[in-house]
């Protein structure tokens, strides 16, 4: 199974809103919800953000919203703040009857 | 709270196999399943295979077939991942995460396994 596929970076000056693609295929992103999107800083654990397409976990920024169109899946953040400065990466459910996902490639977020 | 705390960094030669170890606290470990990702250096993220936490349920990733194990110890509450067949590809910090309805909501600091001759 083939990674998903998202910009390599992406960047924004303070209180600018950004979107991250993440595109897949009708094997993956567009037959489940299940769509999350992970914020990883150097040196650190992933930290999930959003989960099943726009769920947020309880102590995410609103700032932080999910959303998906068929094959693709997008991440925005409004409000960029420079603690956003960080890798993203999506991930999909893509098990026919078995648990399996997929990751996308991953993007930086640089705030200008 | 909930956590996973995972073991220490590993050195392996190639040709050699490592297991690390996923000791959760804070939650009902057979309620969830475990995944193991992986992260080689300057590279993304990689999801390895998943265990369920309370059957001897398993599903890895086709790449890896062959040469990962993973398992489940309820008594302990622990996730173990074996790799065998070591190769300098290989060295990466691995994780263990667990899943809820296909996401990752809580993951272990991660464990450093480099392979060198």
């Amino acid at each position: 199974q083939s990674a998903l596929t998202q910009p390599a970076s992406v960047s924004g000056s303070p209180g600018q809103s950004i979107t991250i693609s993440c595109t897949g295929t009708s094997s993956d992103v567009g037959s489940f919800n299940l769509v999350s999107w992970y914020q990883q800083h150097p040196g650190k654990a992933p930290q999930v953000m959003i989960y099943e397409v726009n769920k947020r976990p309880s102590g995410v920024s609103n700032r932080f919203s999910g959303s998906k169109s068929g094959n693709t899946a997008s991440l925005t953040i409004s409000g960029l703040q420079d603690e956003d400065e960080a890798h993203y990466y999506c991930c999909s459910y893509g098990g026919s009857g078995s648990f399996h996902v997929v990751f996308g490639g991953g993007t930086k977020l640089t705030v200008l | 709270q909930v956590q996973l705390v995972q073991s220490g960094a590993d050195m392996k030669k190639p040709g050699a196999s490592v297991r690390v170890s996923c000791k959760a606290s804070g939650y009902t470990f057979s309620n969830y399943g475990i995944s193991w990702v992986r992260q080689a250096p300057g590279q993304g993220l990689e999801w390895m295979g998943w265990v369920s936490g309370y059957r001897r349920n398993s599903n890895y990733a086709q790449k890896l077939q062959g040469r990962v194990t993973m398992t489940t110890d309820t008594s302990t509450t622990t996730a173990y991942m074996e790799l065998r067949s070591l190769t300098s590809d290989d060295t990466a910090i691995y994780y263990c995460a667990r899943n809820v309805n296909g996401a990752f909501d809580i993951w272990g600091q991660g464990t450093i396994v480099t392979v060198s001759s």
